[in-house]
């Protein structure tokens, strides 16, 4: 599975674009990006996942690089709720074992 | 739909004790995986179970172990307790086919081993 490299920490304003970056350069071409994200102590709640177009749900968006090398993951119109780690992962198939999380962005949202 | 339930959600043991804890899947799941959680180490995958049989281990001592039911309910036992398995112990439960699809994970079980 890919490895996935994210930055330690971001802050945005409230109401304003989130805009999350994450690094696969070794994803290999039938494994698919993932997001999720866990506010303090809960479980990780999934996000958003994608193989190579843009995808969008009702919480947020996905951008990834035409050689899914990297993606960003957009929340439209942070909120302090929205406040969490967000986690990018890769992985191939059905399975949802074996995901690795590594350290995550820690998003701030400031009012 | 309910959501995945796990039990106990908090749990205190003393070092050398076992513990079982319990996952419940969405109803129509069929792979239930499980996850450790410290601050030091981060998520770490420690087995899938799928139709009963497990599909995938991560790299944890042979004191971490797992079974499914034919219900797809999943426990996972840890024996001879360190202090190093304080943790939060999560489990994610999805459809499990070949189709990529979203995991729905639980609230987790806090294990404080003293």
């Amino acid at each position: 599975d890919a490895k996935t490299t994210q930055p330690t920490s971001m802050d945005c304003a409230e109401g304003r674009a989130a805009n999350l970056p994450c690094n696969h350069s070794t994803i290999s071409g039938n494994e698919y990006v993932y997001w999720y994200r866990q506010i303090h102590s809960q479980g990780p709640q999934y996000i958003i996942h994608g193989l190579k177009n843009n995808e969008t749900n009702e919480m947020a968006s996905l951008i990834i690089t035409e050689d899914r090398k990297s993606s960003t993951l957009i929340l439209p119109h942070a909120t302090l709720r929205d406040t969490a780690v967000y986690y990018c992962t890769c992985r191939g198939g059905g399975s949802q074992g074996n995901l690795i999380f590594g350290k995550g962005t820690k998003l701030s949202v400031k009012p | 739909k309910a959501g995945v339930t796990q039990t106990p959600r908090y749990l205190i043991k003393t070092r050398g004790q076992q513990v079982t804890l319990s996952c419940s899947p969405i109803s129509g799941h069929r792979s239930v995986s499980w996850y450790q959680q410290t601050p030091g180490q981060g998520l770490q995958f420690l087995f899938e179970y799928f139709s009963e049989t497990q599909r995938n281990k991560g790299n944890f001592p042979g004191r971490f172990s797992g079974r499914q039911f034919s219900n797809s309910r999943s426990e996972m036992n840890v024996s001879t307790l360190e202090l190093g398995d304080s943790a939060l112990y999560l489990c994610a439960s999805s459809l499990g086919g070949t189709e990529p699809t979203r995991g729905y994970f639980g609230p987790g079980t806090r294990l404080t081993v003293t």
